[in-house]
């Protein structure tokens, strides 16, 4: 199973909005509607962000939204922060009943 | 309130077997469809998914390393434990326990991660 296609770095100033992809393929981000997002601050463990590829979790900023198109899903920042600076990682469930997790972005804010 | 703590070597020599326990609290492995998984990143580098265990013992492995892998539960302790064989050098890397709610496919709540080196 190859890990999900992420750019490796996205930056932007604050107040505006970024947008992260993660392309998968037929066995898994196209298959099904179970892609997340996770950020993970330095030396810290990630936190999921989004879930069945729109939804948010309890106290998750609504700054934060999903979307998928075909193969390809979509991480969007409005609103764009200075604690938003950090790695963010993709994950899609597959046709194999396991999990693949996307090569993660670095985020940065300018 | 869940939560999760890894434990086990921090330092283990090439070809030797790892063995890494979750230990968790705020929720039960007996109850229906909830599960416990492990996922790893190397340094510097991305996560990589290795397995998950389920309330009723159904057992998930990356395919790339399934061959090496075995996880287990101890419901009675609330603890769930990883075995890794034939461990390398690129293996190395924090490993992370997290937690799956029941008829979820993400994981909502993650352990701090403990480092494992493997170094002769």
């Amino acid at each position: 199973q190859s890990a999900l296609t992420q750019p490796a770095s996205v930056s932007g100033s604050p107040g505006q909005s970024i947008t992260i992809s993660c392309t998968g393929t037929s066995s898994d981000v196209s298959e099904y509607n179970y892609v997340s997002w996770y950020q993970q601050h330095p030396g810290k463990a990630p936190k999921l962000l989004i879930y069945d590829v729109t939804d948010r979790p309890s106290g998750v900023s609504n700054r934060f939204s999903g979307s998928k198109s075909g193969n390809t899903a979509s991480l969007t920042i409005s609103g764009l922060q200075a604690e938003d600076e950090a790695d963010y990682y993709c994950s899609s469930y597959t046709s194999s009943s396991t999990y693949v997790f996307g090569t993660g972005t670095k985020v940065t804010v300018l | 309130q869940i939560t999760l703590k890894e434990s086990g070597p921090t330092l283990v020599k090439p070809t030797q077997t790892l063995t890494l326990t979750c230990s968790f609290s705020g929720f039960s492995l007996t109850t229906g469809g909830v599960g416990v998984g492990w996922i790893r990143q190397p340094p510097g580098k991305a996560l990589e998914w290795l397995a998950l265990i389920y309330n009723d013992d159904d057992k998930r492995y990356s395919l790339s390393l399934k061959n090496r892998l075995t996880i287990t539960k101890d419901t009675s302790k609330n603890q769930v434990v990883l075995t890794m064989t034939n461990m390398d050098p690129v293996d190395t890397a924090t490993y992370f326990c997290v937690h799956q709610e029941w008829n979820q496919l993400q994981f909502d709540y993650w352990g701090q991660g403990t480092l494992v080196t493997v170094s002769s």
